[in-house]
């Protein structure tokens, strides 16, 4: 079965600093992957998404993804991070089926100043 | 396009009583998805539907959970009893193609509270 696993529940950074969100999958074929940002009481919107085009993948925000094959990884990372990117960040990959996706269990951003 | 539109943003309601969450999901897009949200089970699909018929229900927790989706325009899911562990953020979500590597637009989504 398709799924991801997000190696940690909190993340805090400093602002102005990297961001890493890690996150690997579990895939019997080669997956579609994409990361979903979720604001306090808003909506699950997407940052970005791997279609096998391109192993880096850009995505909105300045936010960006590696997908590594040899490490089933799809980190997402952001040069600097700002108060506006704390958040709830999901990794996400197609599911067996194809039309649903699985998601990992999110990890929290906290920005600090 | 005003993206994916839920309704009611919340809502409280007494245990054993119905509850009917509604989704109009983006014009032209012909997957709809339900999702919950809670803090034990991260994010589960409920039901899938594709040019309004239900595709896959698996999700959909028991029989007290019922979707209905009349036309490419309006979906509903209704809880009926409602439970207090039915508490939770419900999603509505639409998809514009069946692909692999479509993603899928979320609405903001109803929090439901069963007391």
């Amino acid at each position: 079965a398709q799924s991801v696993t997000q190696l940690d529940s909190h993340v805090s950074v400093s602002e102005g600093t990297p961001v890493l969100l890690r996150c690997n999958y579990s895939s019997s074929y080669s997956p579609s992957l994409f990361w979903y940002v979720q604001h306090p009481n808003k909506g699950l919107q997407l940052l970005l998404k791997y279609t096998s085009a391109a192993t880096l993948v850009k995505g909105i925000n300045g936010f960006e993804a590696e997908f590594k094959k040899s490490e089933t990884s799809f980190h997402l990372t952001k040069p600097s991070a700002h108060m506006s990117d704390a958040a709830e960040y999901f990794c996400v990959v197609n599911s067996n089926s194809g039309y649903a996706l699985n998601f990992g269990k999110g990890t929290s951003l906290l920005v600090t100043p | 396009d005003a993206g994916v539109i839920q309704s009611p943003r919340h809502e409280v309601t007494e245990m054993g009583q119905e509850v009917t969450l509604r989704c109009k999901p983006i014009s032209g897009h012909n997957s709809l998805f339900w999702y919950r949200q809670t803090m034990m089970r991260g994010l589960e699909l409920l039901i899938y539907f594709n040019n309004n018929v239900p595709i896959d229900d698996s999700g959909m927790p028991e029989d007290r959970f019922s979707a209905k989706m009349p036309n490419a325009s309006f979906s509903t899911l209704k809880i009926q009893p409602s439970e207090p562990r039915d508490s939770a953020v419900y999603f509505c979500a639409s998809s514009p193609l069946q692909t692999m590597n479509t993603e899928a637009f979320f609405g903001q989504g109803t929090r439901l509270t069963v007391v």
